[in-house]
């Protein structure tokens, strides 16, 4: 079946390094892919996607590109904040199917 | 612009009571309407989903229940809890199943079974 897999860290970084978090997806066709962050106590929040192939989403620093080929969907952020502490989920979609989310991974960024 | 509404926001509750959680849904007619909970660390868990009223899918089997008595109300039940049942519980609504309609999420009930 379909499945997202993301390093489920946590991942601690120093406020204004580099981020990457890795998400890699088995699927049976071509489906969307989202990127949701929850900060403690709420809900999710949709953060980015993507519909296809080579599409670069983007949102508040953050951004991730559809590859097709290695099936990913990376997210990165080029200088993160203390504010961006959260838990980030990588999910999928197919038309008339629900969502598949991955396990989420835990960033903590430190000042 | 669409809005979600869930509460309460926490709940605490013995073993052996009822449970009833509201969602309603503002701004939107016949979304799809999902209970996810979270339990201790981070993965969601699907429990129920609705595309129309009345319709309800079941993902687990489980002590728990929905029900969709409105177009914009949805409702997670059980008649007797149980300790691993508390979690966080999550409502969320789509414009439909198309490929690209993304979930909307509530702030979600954090219930806690003592």
């Amino acid at each position: 079946g379909d499945s997202v897999t993301q390093m489920e860290g946590p991942v601690t970084l120093s406020e204004e390094a580099f981020l990457t978090i890795n998400c890699t997806y088995t699927a049976t066709g071509y489906p969307s892919l989202f990127w949701y962050v929850q900060y403690p106590g709420e809900g999710l929040q949709l953060l980015l996607k993507a519909t296809k192939a080579d599409d670069k989403g983007s949102n508040k620093g953050f951004e991730a590109t559809y590859r097709k080929e290695t099936t990913s969907f990376h997210l990165e952020k080029g200088s993160v904040q203390v504010s961006d502490s959260a838990v980030y989920f990588c999910a999928l979609s197919y038309y008339g199917q629900n969502f598949v989310f991955g396990p989420g991974t835990r960033l903590s960024v430190l000042p | 612009s669409q809005t979600i509404h869930q509460w309460p926001a926490t709940l605490v509750q013995p073993v052996g009571s009822p449970l009833s959680l509201e969602c309603t849904v503002e701004g939107t007619s016949n979304p799809n309407l999902y209970w996810y909970r979270q339990a201790a660390g981070r993965g969601l868990q699907l429990l129920f989903y609705s595309v129309g009223i009345g319709q309800i899918s079941s993902e687990v089997p489980q002590n728990l229940s929905a029900s969709r008595p409105q177009d914009r109300q949805f409702i997670l039940s059980s008649k007797k809890l149980l300790l691993s049942d508390s979690g966080f519980y999550l409502c969320a609504w789509r414009r439909d199943r198309g490929f690209n309609s993304p979930l909307h999420f509530g702030n979600g009930t954090r219930l806690t079974v003592t």
